[in-house]
């Protein structure tokens, strides 16, 4: 069955990096979309990018472009999400998805993030 | 400020329907026939309800459905049960690999 399975919560200080990661299974890896989105406490959810795991390429979300990098590694169907120069309100759960048919169509267990000195 | 606007609450009683919509532009819900809606309990992950506007996934109850009128979409939750109580958003693609995302809306059932 497909899963897709991420990383441990971290705690960081601001101004640090943090790097999550979503191994998937159960399906071919290089044949679709991985999402990232991220939800703050008590809010909605935000859209930050996506990658393509067949040629590595990516798109973000306009205010995130600078800030985060998505990367993957084919050999474990790993999909990483770097984002940079945390500051408090990056305080969040950080989700992957799997994109199918322009829908998210299974998520990650999410990621909780903790940006605090 | 969310691209997809949702209303924060909708509520019914068991056994009635609720509808929620999620309204959009031209330029994402207005063109494309790729709306889809996830139902969020607290603490969980997102789990697709809808996608391409009305299609339902395997496993997803019938009482789920799903419909488009120029820039808003709406979902339908007929026959409410006391395990729909969820937070309920809508995604929409945009084009250019961009996809828009709703507020949320907290559904109650009374």
């Amino acid at each position: 069955q497909v899963q897709l399975v991420q990383s441990g919560a971290e705690v960081k200080e601001p101004g640090a990096s943090v790097k999550v990661s979503c191994k998937a299974s159960g399906y071919t890896f290089t044949g679709l979309f991985i999402h990232w989105a991220r939800q703050a406490p008590g809010h909605g959810l935000e859209c930050m990018g996506l990658i393509n795991p067949s040629d590595g390429s990516t798109t973000f979300a306009q205010k995130f472009q600078g800030r985060v990098t998505l990367t993957r590694d084919t050999s474990t169907s790993t999909v990483y999400m770097e984002l940079s120069s945390l500051i408090s309100d990056d305080t969040a759960v950080y989700y992957c998805a799997r994109g199918n048919s322009y829908a998210y169509d299974y998520w990650g267990q999410g990621t909780l993030v903790t940006v605090s000195s | 400020q969310s691209a997809l606007t949702q209303p924060p609450a909708a509520s019914g009683s068991p056994g009635q329907s609720v509808t929620i919509s999620c309204t959009g532009s031209s330029s994402d819900v207005g063109t494309y026939n790729y709306v889809s809606w996830y139902q969020q309990h607290p603490g969980r992950a997102p789990q697709l309800m809808i996608y391409e506007v009305s299609k339902r996934p395997s496993g997803v109850p019938d009482r789920f459905s799903g419909s488009k009128s120029g820039n808003t979409a709406s979902l339908t939750v007929s026959g409410l049960q006391a395990e729909d109580e969820a937070d309920y958003f809508c995604i929409s693609y945009a084009g250019s690999r961009d996809w828009v995302f709703g507020g949320g809306t907290k559904l109650t059932v009374l």
